[in-house]
């Protein structure tokens, strides 16, 4: 079975600081990762994801995740938040063809 | 290409009937998933076809089913509708392989009365 966990339903930053969002999975097999953001009304769109290879896994609108196996971790930064990047973040784990997703993380940022 | 696309976007039902929402993927893609998600529940996996064939299911009533065309489009029917199906359904289209990025739609919003 495999399961995430992201600590945090809220996130609150202002613009220009960092951003982290904490993802923490179990998997009985070498997992793929994945990490998608939601806005208001939209479907989910994929930031970014870590396959295999480089564990640094660099994504859309200057997000990056590290994936660290012994930790099972797999964090989301960014270095300097943007009032656009107010949505819910979601990361996911899959070792078939199906999703499993943690609750989300609402990130908010004031100017 | 086109992205996934869902309809009806928006449904209201009453308790006891039925629902069918259709789903038709990104040309070329061979898996369609679908997810229910909830304020309380989150995201959770319904089903997921391939090339017609049920290849993966979650943890759901019978009441829920799917099926998938020669063409990749999906449907997912939900019967006899209860208060608690009201969510956002969310369909996503891939070309199957774990490892591949699953593209989600816009979903559909199901309010049950």
């Amino acid at each position: 079975a495999q399961s995430v966990t992201q600590l945090g339903s809220h996130v609150s930053v202002s613009e220009g600081a960092l951003v982290l969002l904490r993802c923490n999975y179990s998997s009985s097999v070498p997992p793929y990762l994945f990490w998608y953001v939601q806005y208001p009304n939209q479907g989910l769109q994929l930031l970014l994801k870590y396959t295999t290879g480089a564990t640094l896994v660099k994504g859309i609108n200057g997000f990056e995740a590290e994936f660290k196996k012994s930790e099972t971790s797999f964090h989301l930064t960014k270095p300097s938040a943007h009032m656009s990047d107010a949505a819910e973040y979601f990361c996911a784990v899959t070792s078939y063809s199906t999703l499993t997703f943690g609750k989300g993380t609402m990130l908010l940022v004031s100017p | 290409k086109a992205g996934v696309t869902q309809t009806p976007r928006y449904l209201i039902k009453t308790r006891g009937q039925q629902v069918t929402l259709s789903c038709s993927p990104i040309s070329g893609h061979r898996s369609v998933s679908w997810y229910q998600q909830t304020p309380g529940q989150g995201l959770q996996f319904l089903f997921e076809y391939f090339s017609e064939t049920q290849r993966n299911k979650g943890n759901f009533p019978g009441r829920f089913s799917g099926r998938q065309f020669s063409n990749s489009r999906s449907e997912m029917n939900v019967s006899t509708l209860e208060l608690g199906d009201s969510a956002l359904y969310l369909c996503a289209s891939s070309l199957g392989s774990a490892e591949e990025t699953q593209y989600f739609g816009p979903g559909t919003r199901l309010l049950v009365l």
